[in-house]
């Protein structure tokens, strides 16, 4: 079946250092991928997505390239802040309409 | 961005009680609702998917007899949680779908925190 698996954190970043983090996923035909962000004590909240081969989606500066020759969907960021500390979960839908998280990456940036 | 509410925020109640969540969505008719409930630390599992007006689709291992979805029009969706037990407790998150594609986003609501004492 459909799998999603994301780096284990957590991981800890200085204010305006880079950010990747590796998404990887497993799936028959063409998936929509997204990456969402939750902030502590709250909800999830869509970061960004990509539908298709080669897309890339980007939202408050984060950006996430469809790679379909290595299943990948990497985030990443070029200066992170404070604020961007938070809970990050790659996930995919396929048939059916059926969200498929990663286990989350947990994003520490100290000033 | 379509917005999504879940009511209550949180909620503490007795064992043996049983509680409903809310959930709708504001500003968009949501064809079908997702429920989602999420361990501390862990990733979230999907409990239960409903379309309006037809019965919840269940995943394995999800009691649905202890787990009442209802989603009774296209604005909302309420999940009751009945007679609850401590092991109960955690963070429930619904989301809402306009259409029923592949590729349709699903939004979030902000989550209730539940605990059984």
């Amino acid at each position: 079946g459909d799998s999603v698996t994301q780096m284990e954190g957590p991981v800890t970043l200085s204010e305006e250092a880079f950010l990747t983090i590796n998404c990887t996923y497993t799936a028959t035909g063409y998936p929509s991928l997204f990456w969402y962000v939750q902030y502590p004590g709250e909800g999830l909240q869509l970061l960004l997505k990509a539908t298709k081969a080669d897309d890339k989606g980007s939202n408050k500066g984060f950006e996430a390239t469809y790679r379909k020759e290595t299943t990948s969907f990497h985030l990443e960021k070029g200066s992170v802040q404070v604020s961007d500390s938070a809970v990050y979960f790659c996930a995919l839908i396929h048939a059916g309409n059926m969200l498929t998280f990663g286990g989350g990456t947990r994003l520490m940036v100290k000033p | 961005g379509a917005v999504v509410s879940q009511h209550p925020s949180r909620v503490i109640c007795k064992s043996g009680t049983s509680v409903k969540i809310e959930c709708r969505s504001l500003d968009f008719q949501a064809t079908t609702m997702f429920w989602y409930r999420q361990f501390p630390k862990k990733s979230l599992m999907l409990m239960a998917t409903s379309n309006e007006g037809s019965k919840a689709t269940y995943e394995q291992g999800v009691e649905k007899d202890k787990f009442l979805i209802n989603h009774a029009s296209l604005t909302l969706s309420t999940l009751t949680v009945t007679s609850a037990h401590p092991e109960d407790s955690s963070f429930y998150i619904c989301s809402a779908s306009p259409g029923t594609a592949s590729t349709d986003t699903q939004y979030f609501g902000p989550g209730t925190r539940l605990t059984v004492l």
